[in-house]
């Protein structure tokens, strides 16, 4: 099956500061989205970006399925930004969608 | 609306008991999922329902048992549970499980804690 990465593992930023945040993935793909779990452990859908770029505020995702990675950016981060940042991504031969390991970003006033 | 909704929200439990999670979406999704998902690991899939039928079952231990009543509800029926299935149990739906549209959403899930 397909095999989803993310980097790096941990983050700590200062408020304010920006960043980005990897996914890579194995094969192709149908469907990727970023999902933000804040710590009472509500999955909120961030983006749902099989290709392309998108803005939503503060956060702005793109992924390039030629060369199978989506990045997504985190400007003027907040402390309500911390938590763990996931990718998951569906490739179309069965109803699974496959998730990273996450990303745990922890922003610091 | 994309809001899919769970009850209860905390649930503790003994090994010996009969407990029952639910799940509600009203955005018209003929998908529904099980997820369990422990403390610092990503979900994993559980089951998935495609309109109202059980159409994977990834290897679950039977003492959890599925159950979709009808295409906005999802159960998962709870019993002779061991401690280590204490775990955060998040139910998701989307539009269909096989096609383009099947971007997933996740209601805010049950933390189960089996004593």
């Amino acid at each position: 099956g397909i095999q989803v990465e993310q980097s790096p593992p941990d983050l700590i930023l200062q408020e304010g500061a920006n960043s980005t945040l990897r996914c890579n993935f194995s094969d192709s793909v149908n469907n990727l989205q970023w999902f933000h779990q804040n710590p009472w452990g509500q999955l909120i859908n961030l983006f749902y970006i099989p290709s392309g770029t998108k803005q939503n505020g503060r956060l702005s995702a793109t992924t390039v399925a030629t060369e199978r990675y989506s990045l997504l950016y985190i400007s003027s981060s907040q402390t309500t930004d911390s938590g763990v940042y996931f990718c998951a991504a569906w490739t179309g031969a069965n109803s699974k969608l496959t998730f990273g390991k996450g990303i745990t970003l922890s922003v610091r006033p | 609306d994309t809001e899919v909704t769970q009850t209860p929200k905390h649930l503790v439990m003994g090994m010996t008991n009969k407990k029952s999670l639910k799940c509600e979406q009203h955005m018209g999704h003929r998908a529904m999922y099980w997820y369990k998902q422990k403390a610092k690991k990503p979900p994993e899939l559980m089951f998935v329902y495609s309109y109202e039928k059980l159409s994977i079952n990834e290897s679950v231990p039977s003492r959890f048992s599925p159950e979709c009543p009808n295409s906005s509800l999802l159960n998962l029926h709870l019993h002779a549970l061991q401690p280590e299935d204490s775990a955060l149990y998040l139910c998701a739906s989307s539009q269909d499980s096989l096609g383009p549209s099947n971007e997933q959403f996740f209601g805010p899930g049950t933390r189960l804690t089996v004593l």
